[in-house]
């Protein structure tokens, strides 16, 4: 079955720094991977996938993920963190089912903290 | 543009009651998915809709969970006869279409508590 695994419940950062939210994947086939960012008692609000081509994807909000297929790891990125930044971040993968049309299998989410 | 509403943003209800969620999907999106996200817990998948019809609903926890779409725009999940562990923030997300490579745009959710 095709999942994500976040290994980290909580990261905390200081704004400015740069931040990483981690992620990996276990699939049979090819990846299809995506980030997705929740605010409180908000949807979750899509910031960018993996499905080929070059291994640094570029997303909202200046986000960017770096696919690696040696790791089977698409960690989230971003060189300088904000306050705003501060929410739950989900790492998600398509299924393999097309009848179901491919929903997303999702990780637990992370709860990215930004400190001023 | 408009994007993926749902209504009621909160439902509190009794053990037992009966309960309807509405989702409206962005306009022109013919996949419709309907996910369950318990407290800590990423969403998980309930069912999906390719049109009208239900392609997919292997997700549905049991036979009180059943949802339409009868004109291919707007769903109804309904939840029948609702236990206390029901509760659980249900969320809508829609689709340019169902192949895989296209992201899905989720609504802000319904929250439901059941007491």
């Amino acid at each position: 079955a095709q999942s994500v695994a976040q290994p980290e419940d909580q990261v905390n950062v200081a704004e400015g720094n740069p931040l990483t939210v981690k992620c990996t994947y276990s699939v049979s086939g090819n990846p299809y991977l995506f980030w997705y960012v929740q605010y409180p008692n908000r949807g979750l609000q899509f910031l960018l996938k993996y499905i080929t081509g070059d291994n640094l994807v570029k997303g909202s909000y200046g986000f960017e993920a770096e696919f690696n297929k040696s790791q089977t790891s698409f960690h989230l990125k971003k060189p300088s963190a904000l306050v705003s930044d501060s929410a739950l971040y989900f790492c998600a993968v398509r299924g393999s089912n097309s009848n179901s049309g491919y929903a997303l299998n999702f990780g637990k989410g992370t709860s990215l903290l930004v400190t001023p | 543009g408009a994007g993926v509403s749902q209504t009621p943003s909160n439902k509190v209800t009794e053990k037992g009651k009966y309960v309807e969620l509405r989702c409206d999907p962005i306009s022109g999106h013919t996949a419709l998915y309907w996910y369950r996200q318990s407290l800590g817990q990423g969403p998980e998948f309930l069912i999906y809709f390719q049109g009208t019809g239900a392609a997919d609903d292997s997700g549905l926890p049991n036979d009180r969970f059943f949802a339409v779409r009868p004109e291919g725009s707007v769903s109804t999940l309904k939840i029948q006869r609702t236990e206390r562990g029901d509760s659980a923030v249900y969320l809508c997300a829609s689709s340019v279409g169902g192949g895989g490579s296209y992201e899905q745009y989720f609504g802000p959710g319904t929250r439901l508590t059941v007491t």
